[in-house]
């Protein structure tokens, strides 16, 4: 069983520069939920697709948007780099809802903006 | 919305040592995990708890939903126990149903 992979695991990038993160489902999930986690704080949902759709967000800007594919991947876009968005970001792949059923993370990855 | 508070923030223990980790929450909730996040950074699923009590190896976790706690037991503690339990529940807010995280306890297990 192949569990939950994100793609880089370190990032750096200017301010006002774009980022796509990447995530692989473990098998037979078909939920993936995206979350923002900054130094010395609890991850913080930003959004869940499932069926390639967007059913499920946090008190995130629009400059964070991301992609479902038909295999179960992912994608996290940000827009117009701030400071504030330096954290590490983690995927989590479910067989449901991402806030009932068990989550299964990725190692994450590190974004620092300067 | 749902706030989630962890107590205590910080512990430290010798390997052996047993304890206790609490996760309060202001709502009744119907989801409640626990997640490990070890050093490097990497979250583990440790139980899905919605209510009652479970049991793996040394660590077991009881939920009381209707009291609005949570809590996590680790017995005979080893020094890969390191590193930051967080406690989720379900919320809503904006619309949405989503999973909320307490700001974790950071245990460390010295030799």
């Amino acid at each position: 069983e192949t569990g939950v992979t994100q793609s880089p695991t370190h990032l750096i990038k200017t301010r006002g520069q774009q980022v796509t993160l990447r995530c692989s489902s473990q098998s037979g999930h078909n939920t993936v939920s995206w979350y923002q986690q900054a130094l010395g704080q609890g991850p913080q949902f930003i959004f869940q697709y499932y069926r390639e759709e967007e059913n499920g967000r946090g008190n995130f800007p629009p400059r964070f948007s991301g992609l479902q594919f038909p295999n179960y991947s992912s994608e996290l876009n940000v827009n117009a780099l701030e400071l504030d968005d330096s954290a590490l970001y983690l995927c989590a792949s479910s067989t449901g809802q991402a806030y009932n059923s068990p989550l299964h993370f990725g190692n994450g990855t590190r974004l620092t903006v300067t | 919305g749902i706030q989630v508070e962890q107590s205590p923030p910080d512990l430290i223990l010798q390997e052996g040592a047993n304890s206790t980790l609490r996760c309060n929450f202001s709502d009744s909730v119907n989801n409640l995990q626990w997640f490990h996040q070890n050093p490097w950074g990497q979250l583990i699923n440790l139980f899905y708890i919605p209510s009652g009590t479970k049991q793996n190896g040394r660590l077991s976790a009881t939920t009381v939903a209707t009291e609005r706690y949570s809590l996590l037991y680790i017995s005979s503690s080893q020094t890969t126990d390191s590193g930051v339990y967080f406690c989720a529940v379900e919320g809503f807010s904006g619309g949405y149903n989503k999973l909320i995280f307490g700001a974790g306890t950071r245990l460390a297990v010295h030799p």
